[in-house]
């Protein structure tokens, strides 16, 4: 079955840049999305079709991907940004498929 | 702007169906809508989507034969039924809404609904 890795957890300290790493072989022929999630709260969608990102989400949010590996980029990390990180691409036209999440923690 | 809202939780015995309901307004009930679930402390695991428009489904793999999504356009709203129940089932159940077709995002989200699967 088509599995995405991405590491359990990332930490980093406030007003530097975190990269959060979503992994798959050849990855980059297809769009990954990146979903933010903090307690409790619905999943808020930050970055689409690989580097896109919807109005409301600030420009410190950014995306990339190539080879196998896509990459979320925050750069200047918030308190604020702490939560869990979801990727997320469609294995085929009939399966949707999430990465595992990975917990970043800003401190 | 559009808005998802999700029904109350529920609470069901094992071998139960639950039926999940999601409200669409905000914009012309004809978008793609998925459901997602989120079991306590895990990830996110896509269980299917609709079209409202056209009726066509689509499901994960685990779920088909148990899980059934439908929709009601006069009231454009979108359900997801899960049958024989098991305590694996207890989840949070999100409805999400994007751009329709293949490859596409989910941009909006419902409030999720807890199912509890107990005895």
């Amino acid at each position: 079955s088509y599995e995405l890795s991405q590491p359990v957890s990332v930490s980093v300290a406030p007003g530097q840049t975190a990269r959060l790493t979503c992994g798959q072989n050849d990855i980059g022929s297809k769009n990954v999305h990146w979903f933010q999630q903090k307690p409790g709260q619905a999943p808020v969608l930050v970055i689409y079709r690989d580097s896109s990102r919807p109005s409301g989400i600030p420009e410190r949010f950014s995306g990339s991907n190539s080879g196998n590996t896509a990459t979320l980029t925050i750069s200047r990390a918030q308190v604020e940004d702490e939560a869990d990180y979801y990727c997320q691409v469609w294995a085929s036209s009939t399966a949707v498929v999430f990465g595992g999440g990975t917990k970043l923690t800003v401190l | 702007q559009v808005q998802l809202v999700q029904s109350g939780a529920e609470v069901k015995k094992p071998g139960a169906s639950v039926k999940v309901s999601c409200k669409a307004s905000g914009y012309t009930f004809n978008y793609d809508l998925h459901w997602v679930r989120q079991a306590s402390g895990q990830g996110l695991e896509w269980v299917g989507w609709m079209n409202p428009d056209s009726g066509n489904t689509g499901y994960a793999q685990k779920f088909q034969g148990r899980v059934t999504i439908t929709r009601d356009t006069s009231i454009s709203t979108a359900y997801v039924e899960v049958s024989s129940l098991r305590s694996e089932d207890t989840a949070v159940y999100y409805c999400a809404t994007g751009p329709s077709g293949y490859d596409s995002h989910f941009e909006d989200w419902g409030q999720g609904t807890l199912v509890t699967v107990s005895s």
